[in-house]
C-alpha cells in the first residue's frame, strides 16, 4: 500500500498570495497516478489535477500540479477567497487507492 | 453531465449491514469503473472499494471481509454492503466514478455524499 503524507497540515495565507502544497509518496507513483482533489465544508471533494499536472475540466489555470516518482506539489499561484478549503492528494496507480491526510488552506 | 446521488438508510444498528446505492444519471454507468469511498467527522478520505460494470471488484484490503459490491446496468445503479458495523463505520459514504486501471479517469464525479450514523 502507498501511503501519502502532506505538508504542511495547514497553511495560513491572506488572499491573493501564492500556496505551495506538498505530497510525498512512501514509493514511487507509477505514470505520475497522482491525483489533487479541493473540498470545502459540506461538499464532496472536487478533482482539479489529475496525472500529476494536468488540469480537470473547469479548473482555473491559477491551480497547477507538478512531480514525479515521490515527491508532487500542488501551487495556487495567486489565492482567491474561494480556495480556502482542504487539499488531498491521491495516488490511482494500483489498489489500494489511497489519499493524503489533507491540508487545510485557511485565511491569515 | 454524469450526476451521481447516494441512498440508503441513515441510521444502522451494531452487527447489521449498512447498504447503500448509487444511482448514475446523465450517462451510462457501462464501461466504467465505480468507487465507494467514506469519511469520518472531520477525518480524511478513505477508498472502500471499486466495481467495474462487469461484476468485478476490488476491495480496500482493510475492509474487504465485511464489503460487497454489486452493479444493475439495468437500473444505472451500483451498491454497497458493509456487514457487521460498529460505531467506527459511521461516516459520509461518497460515490464516485473511477479510478480506472489504466489510470484513465480518477475519482470524478462524485455524489454528495450520505452520513450514516451507526447506533442502537
Amino acid at each position: 500500500e502507498i501511503v501519502l503524507t502532506q505538508s504542511p497540515g495547514t497553511l495560513s495565507l491572506s488572499p491573493g498570495e501564492r500556496a505551495t502544497l506538498s505530497c510525498r509518496a512512501s514509493q514511487s507513483v507509477s505514470s505520475s497516478y497522482l491525483a489533487w482533489f479541493q473540498q470545502k465544508p459540506g461538499q464532496a471533494p472536487r478533482l482539479l489535477i489529475y496525472g500529476a499536472s494536468s488540469r480537470a475540466t473547469g479548473i482555473p489555470d491559477r491551480f497547477s500540479g507538478s512531480g514525479s516518482g515521490t515527491d508532487f506539489t500542488l501551487t495556487i499561484s495567486r489565492l482567491e477567497p474561494e480556495d480556502f478549503a482542504v487539499y488531498y492528494c491521491q495516488h490511482y496507480g494500483s489498489s489500494p487507492f489511497t489519499f493524503g491526510p489533507g491540508t487545510k488552506v485557511d485565511i491569515k | 453531465q454524469v450526476q451521481l446521488q447516494e441512498s440508503g438508510p441513515g441510521l444502522v444498528k451494531p452487527s447489521e449491514t449498512l447498504s447503500l446505492t448509487c444511482t448514475v444519471s446523465g450517462g451510462s454507468i457501462s464501461r466504467y469503473y465505480w468507487s465507494w469511498i467514506r469519511q469520518p467527522a472531520g477525518k480524511g478520505l478513505e477508498w472502500i472499494g471499486r466495481i467495474y460494470t462487469s461484476g468485478s471488484t476490488n476491495y480496500n484490503p482493510s475492509l474487504k471481509s465485511r464489503v460487497t459490491m454489486s452493479v444493475d446496468t439495468s437500473k444505472n445503479q451500483f451498491s454497497l454492503k458493509l456487514n457487521s458495523v460498529t460505531a467506527a463505520d459511521t461516516a459520509v459514504y461518497y460515490c464516485a466514478r473511477g479510478p480506472s486501471p489504466g489510470g484513465s479517469y480518477t475519482f470524478d464525479p462524485w455524489g454528495q455524499g450520505t452520513l450514516v450514523t451507526v447506533s442502537s
